[in-house]
C-alpha cells in the first residue's frame, strides 16, 4: 500500500485559496488519488479524485504530476465551514487507507 | 437518497463490558465497511463485507471484536469485552461495490464510545 504524507496542520484566511500536498512517494500504477473531507462529529465525505494531470470538480481542483509521487487538493475561496480534516487516499478500490490528514483551520 | 444510518449516537459503558452498534447502509450499497477512529487519528478499517462475505477482516482484534452482515444488508459490530483503548469512534460506511474509483464511499456519522 502507499505510504501518504501530508502536513498535520495548516491555517488560512476567509477567501484565499489553500492548497494541501499530499506526498505518495511508492504509489503503483494502478493507484488512484482520493481527498475526503471530515468534520467535527461526522463521518468522511468525498471531495474529487483523480489519476494524472488536473481535475476540477464544483468543491476542487486536484493537480497531479507527471511522476504522480505527490499530489495537491485546490480550495478556492475558502470560508470559515471550510474548517476540516483533509485526507489523501491512494490506492486501489477496496485497498485504500486513511492518514492523519491535515486540519485546515480558516480563520476571519 | 437515505444516507448511512447508524445507532447508537453515543454510549458509554465500563471496561469488560460488552457494547454492539448497528449500521443500515445505502439501499443498493452491497459494500459495507466498519471503521474505528481514535481522537486525533484517521479511520482505521477493522471489516469490509461484499454482500454478507466478509472480503478483508485483517485488522479486527478477533479475540474482541465480531461484526456481520446476515443477510447481506444491515450489520452489527460487536466489541465484548471492551478495553478502555477501545474508545473510539465507529464510521460505518457504504459503497455501490468494491469499485471505488467510480462509486467511492458514503460514510454515517459515526457511534462515539467511550469505555470508563
Amino acid at each position: 500500500l502507499a505510504k501518504t504524507t501530508q502536513p498535520i496542520s495548516m491555517d488560512s484566511y476567509e477567501g484565499q485559496e489553500v492548497n494541501i500536498t499530499c506526498s505518495h512517494n511508492n504509489i503503483a500504477t494502478n493507484d488512484y488519488i482520493t481527498w475526503y473531507q471530515q468534520f467535527p462529529s461526522q463521518g468522511p465525505r468525498f471531495i474529487i479524485q483523480g489519476y494524472k494531470t488536473k481535475v476540477t470538480n464544483e468543491v476542487a481542483s486536484l493537480f497531479i504530476p507527471a511522476d504522480r509521487k505527490s499530489s495537491t487538493l485546490s480550495l478556492p475561496r475558502v470560508s470559515l465551514s471550510d474548517t476540516a480534516v483533509y485526507y489523501c487516499l491512494v490506492g486501489e478500490n477496496n485497498d485504500m487507507r486513511f492518514g492523519a490528514g491535515t486540519r485546515l483551520t480558516v480563520k476571519p | 437518497e437515505a444516507g448511512v444510518a447508524q445507532s447508537p449516537r453515543y454510549k458509554i459503558i465500563e471496561k469488560r463490558q460488552s457494547v454492539a452498534f448497528w449500521c443500515n447502509p445505502i439501499s443498493g450499497h452491497a459494500t459495507l465497511y466498519w471503521y474505528q477512529q481514535i481522537l486525533g487519528q484517521g479511520p482505521k478499517l477493522l471489516i469490509q463485507f461484499q454482500n454478507n462475505g466478509v472480503v478483508d477482516d485483517s485488522q479486527l482484534p478477533k479475540d474482541r471484536f465480531s461484526a456481520e452482515r446476515l443477510k447481506g444488508v444491515d450489520s452489527t459490530l460487536k466489541i465484548q469485552p471492551a478495553k478502555l483503548e477501545d474508545s473510539a469512534v465507529y464510521l460505518c460506511a457504504s459503497s455501490f461495490s468494491r469499485d471505488l474509483f467510480n462509486y467511492g464511499y458514503t460514510f454515517g456519522s459515526g457511534t462515539r464510545l467511550t469505555v470508563v
